[in-house]
């Protein structure tokens, strides 16, 4: 089946540790993005690529990184500078670009101890 | 992009037609309507979009008033899985480095009773 998957599904980091969120998808789109949910609270754009080897920070990129070395993966990796990492974690994909429709994976769920 | 105002919550009985409202007034007239939503601890799923015309497909209906200020989301046989959180965007592709961000405000509540 196409879709979009995140690994793992809950993640445990201790505060000071970097860690890296995985984003997979067989969809062949051509665009990727990273957001970030607070309880409560609506999504908030990290990162974003439309093209491989191509990306843009979005609203709140301090404290991430990204790459995209290949069109089906676009990895985050929450680093030691980001001040509140515990959050909800989402990727999502878009066929041709950012007018496109986005569709998400199921999310990864992070806990900064 | 335009702003979007929906109720809190909405209560439907399981299998009767959920009707959700939402309310773009400020919207213009290259930006579309699109309902997303998010069953707890998942991610967002696609409904459905559309700019003027009335839309459906397998999953509901979108119907947009003729001035485009307001559209309703209709499931037409509501079942307790599509108890969720019902988010209304408005999103527009104009110009500038519009990156195609989805802003999604508060939503409504669903909740499907037996």
């Amino acid at each position: 089946d196409g879709g979009i998957t995140q690994s793992p599904k809950y993640l445990f980091r201790k505060e000071g540790q970097n860690v890296t969120l995985s984003c997979e998808q067989n969809l062949n789109h051509d665009a990727m993005y990273w957001y970030r949910q607070d309880p409560g609270q609506g999504l908030r754009l990290i990162y974003y690529s439309q093209i491989v080897n191509d990306f843009q920070k979005g609203d709140i990129a301090e404290g991430y990184s990204v790459s995209r070395e290949k069109k089906e993966s676009f990895p985050l990796t929450v680093t030691s500078a980001q001040k509140n990492p515990t959050a909800f974690y989402l990727c999502a994909s878009s066929p041709a670009g950012f007018t496109d429709t986005q569709y998400f994976g199921p999310g990864t769920r992070l806990t900064v101890l | 992009d335009a702003k979007t105002t929906q109720p809190t919550s909405m209560d439907c009985a399981e299998g009767r037609a959920a009707n959700l409202p939402c309310n773009h007034s400020t919207i213009s007239g290259n930006e579309y309507v699109y309902w997303y939503r998010q069953i707890h601890s998942q991610g967002p799923q696609y409904i459905i979009h559309g700019l003027k015309n009335n839309e459906t497909n397998e999953m509901a209906s979108l119907i947009i008033t003729e001035d485009r200020k307001s559209s309703t989301l209709i499931l037409p046989h509501a079942t307790l899985r599509d108890t969720a959180v019902y988010y209304c965007i408005v999103r527009g592709y104009a110009g500038g480095t519009s990156y195609g961000k989805l802003t999604f405000g508060q939503g409504t509540i669903l909740t499907v009773h037996p």
